[in-house]
């Protein structure tokens, strides 16, 4: 299947610290997108990245792609409390209109 | 102003009841769709509706119905429920398909007993 393997599962860094978390993926993809789910929420879209482009920033946020490695990494610079969550990647393949979501990472911020 | 809404947030019920969780978005999306998320948090498609018209039905059992009456609404009917339909059920929207941001409601967690 398409599904999307996170690593690490788990992640726990003091305040302050950057987190890294990556994505790798198995066939061809249109656009990587990345979501925020707090703890019994909804998901959050934090950004999409598309097949031609490698990386991209918004605000503490960073994503990068690479399609030859079918890989993706979520970069959370200066961590908050508040970034505590589960982080998902989610692929979309030409022609399947829809979205395969990850395994997800659980990322701990400790104040 | 809530942007995707689901009712109810908690549904608890016995084996083989039939059970109907709604859902309501306010974007002017034309795209809706229902997602389960189990207990490894794991979260797999199981339909999609653009303009109430269904395109994707990911090998979900028949018991599942889904239904939308307009654009902003897609309810999702649940026949005989089993010990496995147990877990969080979320609806999304989108403005048109899954290349755009997709919009979370706040999830039902369904316990069936």
């Amino acid at each position: 299947s398409q599904q999307g393997e996170e690593d690490p599962q788990a992640l726990s860094i003091q305040e302050g610290e950057n987190a890294t978390m990556n994505c790798s993926y198995k066939t061809s993809i249109n656009n990587l997108q990345w979501y925020r789910q707090n703890s019994g929420r909804g998901l959050v879209h934090l950004i999409l990245i598309r097949s031609n482009e490698r990386e991209k920033h918004s605000g503490r946020l960073r994503v990068t792609l690479d399609t030859s490695k079918k890989s993706s990494s979520l970069l959370i610079t200066a961590s908050r409390a508040a970034d505590t969550a589960s982080y998902f990647c989610a692929t979309d393949a030409g022609g399947n209109e829809k979205l395969t979501f990850g395994t997800g990472t659980r990322l701990t911020i400790i104040p | 102003d809530t942007a995707v809404s689901q009712t109810p947030k908690y549904l608890v019920t016995q084996m083989g009841n039939d059970k109907s969780i709604k859902c309501e978005q306010n974007l002017g999306h034309d795209t809706m769709y229902w997602y389960k998320q189990d207990s490894k948090k794991f979260l797999k498609i199981m339909f999609s509706y653009n303009n109430k018209e269904l395109i994707i039905n990911e090998t979900v059992p028949n018991r599942f119905s889904p239904k939308s009456p307009d654009k902003a609404h897609l309810n999702l009917h649940i026949n005989s429920l089993e010990l496995g339909d147990s877990a969080v059920y979320f609806c999304a929207s989108s403005k048109r398909g899954v290349t755009d941001t997709q919009y979370f409601g706040p999830g039902t967690r369904l316990t069936v007993l």
